[in-house]
């Protein structure tokens, strides 16, 4: 079945601490992985893409197929990351179908 | 230029009820996907319009959930009669056709109530 998990339903830290978002999923495939941000009173929004292999706000994701991992990580968290993280798949065809986690609020305390 | 529009933003409604969401998508997307998320759990596809057609229904919960993109602009999504499992947030995104894999657009979602 195809499945995506974020385990942390709430991750909070200090400012300037280290951040990783764990994601983890099933798929029988190549899949493309995602991750989506929403901060408060904002849209959904893609923050990241496998494939680019980019970093984002200091934000990076690396897809590790043997673990099939796809974790969130920063070195150094910021009040402002503060927001709701879903991880999101997606399969072959470019259709923009999306199997999302249940997210994880990412909680950055002063 | 203007985002994925949705209306309303929120609905209350009583069990039996129908209710009509509306998504209007960045001008000139061809692809408009509804998504929800019910309480507690994760945001879910929907289904999925190229133009005005249904490319994909499968996440269509049953036969009380009906959308239409006559003339491949707006969206509509009508729930009848509306029962209490179906609160949640529901979304709207858009894409255009040369979109990079995986980038949607969404709207700020149209909360359901039903009492």
């Amino acid at each position: 079945a195809q499945r995506v998990t974020q385990p942390e339903k709430l991750l909070s830290v200090f400012k300037g601490a280290p951040v990783e978002l764990k994601c983890n999923y099933s798929y029988s495939g190549s899949p493309e992985l995602f991750w989506y941000v929403q901060y408060s009173r904002q849209r959904l929004q893609l923050l990241l893409r496998h494939i680019s292999r980019e970093s984002i706000k200091g934000f990076t994701a690396d897809l590790n197929k043997g673990e099939t991992s796809f974790h969130l990580k920063k070195p150094f968290a910021q009040e402002e990351d503060s927001a709701m993280y879903y991880c999101a798949l997606s399969g072959s065809g470019n259709t923009g179908k999306l199997i999302f986690g249940q997210g994880t609020t990412l909680q950055v305390k002063p | 230029e203007a985002g994925v529009t949705q209306f309303p933003s929120h609905s209350v409604i009583e069990k039996g009820q129908t209710v009509t969401l509306r998504c209007d998508p960045i001008s000139g997307h061809d692809n408009l996907y509804w998504y929800r998320r019910v309480m507690g759990k994760e945001i879910k596809f929907l289904l999925h319009f190229v133009k005005e057609s249904k490319q994909d229904e499968s996440g269509m919960p049953n036969n009380r959930f009906l959308a239409e993109r006559t003339g491949g602009t707006y969206s509509t999504l009508k729930v009848q009669p509306a029962e209490l499992e179906d609160s949640g947030v529901y979304f709207c995104a858009s894409r255009s056709m040369t979109a990079r894999a995986g980038e949607l657009f969404f709207g700020e979602g149209s909360r359901l109530t039903v009492l």
